[in-house]
């Protein structure tokens, strides 16, 4: 079983949905989650990041940290076309200095 | 501010040969981290230098070195190229205590 596990899609829905992205890990250790979008041939951009178990809200995203079910997920609310990319989750231990441990990515793609 | 910067943007090797890849950290950034992201697959951790020493390593064989110079730039070396080495290599910076990585638009790799 890999560490952490994310749907790669693809993911298509139509412009003004809401996008639900998410991913379970293994690892009960993890303390610090992120959400990276990542666009076509660009370098992962770091979108949201949290520490612990709730909810994070900034703009349009939404993150949400579930530790007992160890489950990740990011809403994307009224989804645009620029939205279209990979977004990737990722995770790392407490007090380890690198080492973050990444899902595979879930392609989306916002029709307009 | 500046962000991370990598170069060469692209690269093509043949197998056997040695491939130096470059980093600059984003500004105020002391700690430098490498990934590699194959096709298809969320980035992997190589290895991180803080205070110019390697300070992790990810499950990746000797032939992959680094360096890490007193302005915090870095060098990825890999020698010995094999077929498989063909990826995105990502670099990485974050200051210490913090856990936040971001991330450069990457070099891309080509290993024939």
């Amino acid at each position: 079983q890999k560490e952490v596990e994310q749907d790669p899609g693809p993911l298509s829905v139509p412009e003004g949905a809401i996008v639900s992205l998410n991913c379970t890990y293994s690892n009960s250790a993890f303390q610090y989650f992120m959400w990276y979008r990542q666009y076509s041939r660009k370098g992962p951009e770091l979108l949201m990041y949290t520490y612990s178990s709730g909810n994070k809200e900034d703009g349009r995203f939404t993150a949400q940290v579930d530790k007992s079910s160890k489950y990740i997920s990011l809403f994307i609310r009224d989804s645009q076309p620029s939205d279209s990319a990979t977004y990737l989750c990722a995770m790392k231990l407490s007090g380890s200095q690198g080492n973050l441990i990444f899902g595979k990515g879930t392609k989306l793609s916002v029709k307009p | 501010e500046t962000g991370v910067t990598q170069s060469p943007t692209h690269l093509i090797k043949t197998r056997g040969q040695q491939v130096t890849l470059r980093c600059s950290s984003q500004s105020g950034h002391n700690t430098v981290s490498w990934y590699q992201q194959a096709l298809g697959q969320g980035p992997q951790f190589i290895f991180q230098y803080y205070r110019e020493e390697e300070n992790g390593r990810g499950n990746f064989p000797p032939r992959f070195s680094g360096l890490q110079f007193p302005n915090y730039s870095s060098e990825l070396n890999v020698n010995a190229l094999e077929l498989d080495d063909s990826a995105l290599y990502l670099c990485a910076s974050s200051s210490v205590g913090e856990y936040e990585q971001y991330f450069g638009p990457g070099t891309r790799l080509t290993v024939t």
